[in-house]
């Protein structure tokens, strides 16, 4: 079985700043995607970004980009440029191969805060 | 993009009826599509799958008899909770697979339904 972990419950970060949160996963398979959503106050659910187990380059999407570690099994997303827009929970997923069912499993998440 | 709509987005009944939530694909097909429950300031856990015309496949731990789940059509899914108690109040979130594009992994997801059993 896989896990997700968020090691990070609540982070807050100043507006115009950049902020990590983490993610750590645990998986005996070779080949997975990996996910970051967004869940604003209005529950929600947005794909942030999405990277692809065998690709080594690391996905960006505009201000989130990862930093996917393979070898260490962590996959963390950077947000530059904090807006207050981004105020949310933020939650990693796993995906084993399509081919299996396309089934997440999220991490316990992490409470982004962007203050002024 | 594909829209997902949930309804209702929030329901309040009385212990021991039965609530029936559904969750649409309103531009696509969707093949599969996955039953979820978030309670407050926790993450989401899987409930069940359920892929069209057939039986649901349940989670460990989750009562199949109690989540009733129906998948009929391919823009339909529904969630059914039985002779519900104040304990299955909580927030469902249902999530899909557009079955005609090549599979990316992507899912998309309802808004969410809360319930509030009294």
């Amino acid at each position: 079985a896989q896990t997700v972990t968020q090691s990070q419950p609540e982070m807050s970060v100043q507006e115009a700043e950049t902020v990590t949160l983490s993610c750590t996963y645990d998986t005996s398979e070779n080949n997975y995607y990996l996910f970051w959503y967004k869940q604003p106050p209005s529950r929600q659910m947005i794909l942030v970004i999405r990277q692809e187990a065998y690709k080594q380059q690391n996905a960006t999407e505009n201000r989130f980009s990862v930093n996917f570690q393979k070898a260490a099994k962590s996959f963390s997303l950077k947000i530059s440029d904090s807006q207050l827009g981004d105020t949310a929970m933020y939650f990693c997923a796993f995906m084993k191969l399509l081919n299996a069912g396309n089934m997440l499993t999220f991490g316990g998440g992490t409470r982004l805060m962007v203050k002024p | 993009g594909a829209v997902v709509s949930q309804h209702p987005s929030w329901v309040i009944c009385k212990s021991g009826t039965s609530v029936k939530i559904e969750c649409r694909s309103l531009d696509f097909q969707a093949t599969t599509m996955f039953w979820y429950r978030q309670f407050p300031k926790q993450s989401l856990m899987l409930m069940a799958t359920s892929n069209e015309g057939s039986k649901a496949t349940y989670e460990q731990g989750v009562e199949k008899d109690k989540f009733l789940i129906n998948h009929a059509s391919l823009t339909l899914s529904t969630l059914t909770v039985t002779s519900a108690h104040p304990e299955d109040s909580s927030f469902y979130i249902c999530s899909a697979r557009d079955g005609g594009l090549a599979n990316t992994g992507e899912l998309f997801f309802g808004e969410g339904s809360r319930l509030t059993v009294l």
